[in-house]
């Protein structure tokens, strides 16, 4: 059963603590992504990984970090300098095509993050 | 830079009437275009893209959406609403590199019995 997994779904957590979200995905896709996602809003992007052992910052990096040591594995971890950290959070990921062709980003069920 | 934006934060419909959902979209070069649906508290799912084929998409759950580069749009539409339809969508396009997506802020459907 192919798909990407994200644990735990609710997850809480003190002001001042570091929490790490997990994500897996077994598609064998190359690209990984992390959103955030308020109330009301879109989804906005945290930071993103074309392929292993590389990854960029989006457009709202600040107060995060993540790694992509394995392919299927892209955590990501909400430190304590971010400001607002409670929040959905979701991953997704994606495979290039050699054609060059837009390919559609596939989501987990993404892990509700509470900070207080 | 590419953008959406969705025009309606929230949309009400009757069960069995069509459902219309506005996407406009702002790009310098003909973009690649998707719409989501998200059920509450789950991750999202892929309704339909547009990628420089035919203008008119078909999807799942009886979706399609229309590319229109006249007037910059993508709406979305279903011609009888279910109540399983109740859920948030999202319009989003692609950035320039990475497959990077921007997404619109979302339109949220009600579907009345």
């Amino acid at each position: 059963d192919g798909g990407i997994t994200q644990s735990p779904k609710y997850l809480f957590r003190k002001e001042g603590q570091n929490v790490t979200l997990s994500c897996e995905q077994n598609l064998n896709h190359d690209a990984m992504y992390w959103y955030r996602q308020d109330p009301g809003q879109g989804l906005r992007l945290i930071y993103y990984s074309q392929i292993v052992n590389d990854f960029q910052k989006g457009d709202i990096a600040e107060g995060y970090s993540v790694s992509r040591e394995k392919k299927e594995s892209f955590p990501l971890t909400v430190t304590s300098a971010q400001k607002n950290p409670t929040a959905f959070y979701l991953c997704a990921s994606s495979q290039p095509q050699r054609t060059g062709a837009d390919y559609e980003q596939y989501f987990g069920p993404g892990t509700r993050l509470t900070v207080t | 830079a590419q953008s959406v934006t969705q025009l309606d934060s929230h949309v009400s419909v009757s069960e069995g009437t069509p459902v219309l959902l506005r996407c406009n979209y702002s790009s310098s070069y003909s973009p690649s275009l998707f719409w989501y649906v998200q059920h509450p508290n789950k991750g999202l799912q892929l309704l339909l893209k547009y990628t420089s084929a035919a203008t008119l998409v078909k999807g799942i759950n009886g979706f399609e959406a229309e590319f229109k580069k006249s007037e910059t749009s993508f709406h979305l539409t279903k011609p009888s609403a279910h109540m399983s339809d109740a859920a948030e969508y999202f319009c989003a396009t692609n950035k320039a590199a990475g497959n990077k997506l921007t997404f619109g802020g979302g339109t949220r459907v009600l579907v009345k019995p």
